[in-house]
């Protein structure tokens, strides 16, 4: 069974559009987060849930809406998508202070 | 801002031979470290972590040394195999959110 598994794994779109990417982790955590890795590689935190409540906002644009329908849930919203909002996004789970488990990624193209 | 930082992008080392890949920090309060190993299209998977109340952890063929002088900390990897190949990142865990350094992509050369 796969940890922490978000969908979809490749996501091309126009921009302007709204795009959702869903996640979920089967590991019982309390706590999820979206990161975003651009294309140096380089991993920024966009928000972080915990029992379905938004504990970290870093400053993301607010055409990003994350969506917590359960604690084993965290989804991300876009709205108007732009170019640079291209990435691959990164869903991941924690409990306590212990390491996250990360999702495979969901690849973003905006065109 | 205070950040946690990799020295080098790239590192080429030859099958067999350790790898060691350098990262420092900037707040001496830190004190909860982590190595992540992130292979083409999967995320970043745990490899090993340090707390600041020790100097040196090892795993399985993987070691993580802690300076906080000089606050620097490394992670070396034994005779490197084929399946190291990826990019590696030291990240800060401060409890909240886990911080990532901009990660040091490791090349095998054959």
């Amino acid at each position: 069974d796969t940890a922490v598994s978000q969908t979809p794994k490749y996501l091309v779109t126009q921009m302007g559009n709204d795009k959702s990417i869903k996640c979920e982790q089967n590991l019982g955590h309390d706590t999820m987060y979206w990161y975003k890795q651009d294309s140096k590689k380089f991993l920024k935190i966009m928000f972080s849930y915990n029992n379905k409540e938004l504990i970290i906002n870093e400053t993301v644009p607010n055409r990003f809406s994350p969506k917590s329908p359960d604690k084993a849930h965290l989804n991300l919203h876009i709205n108007s998508l732009e170019l640079g909002d291209s990435a691959v996004y990164f869903c991941a789970s924690g409990q306590g202070r212990e390491s996250y488990t990360f999702g495979s990624g969901t690849r973003l193209t905006v065109v | 801002g205070e950040s946690v930082g990799l020295h080098l992008p790239t590192l080429s080392v030859q099958e067999g031979d350790n790898s060691i890949i350098n990262c420092a920090y900037s707040n001496s309060a830190s004190d909860y470290f982590i190595w992540y190993k992130q292979e083409s299209g999967k995320g970043p998977q745990f490899i090993i972590d340090i707390r600041s109340n020790m100097d040196k952890r090892q795993g399985q063929r993987v070691t993580v040394l802690l300076n906080k002088t000089v606050k620097h900390l490394s992670l070396q990897i034994a005779a490197t195999q084929p399946g190291d190949s990826a990019v590696y990142f030291c990240a800060e865990n401060r409890g909240d959110k886990i911080i990532f350094g901009k990660g040091t992509r490791l090349h095998i050369l054959p």
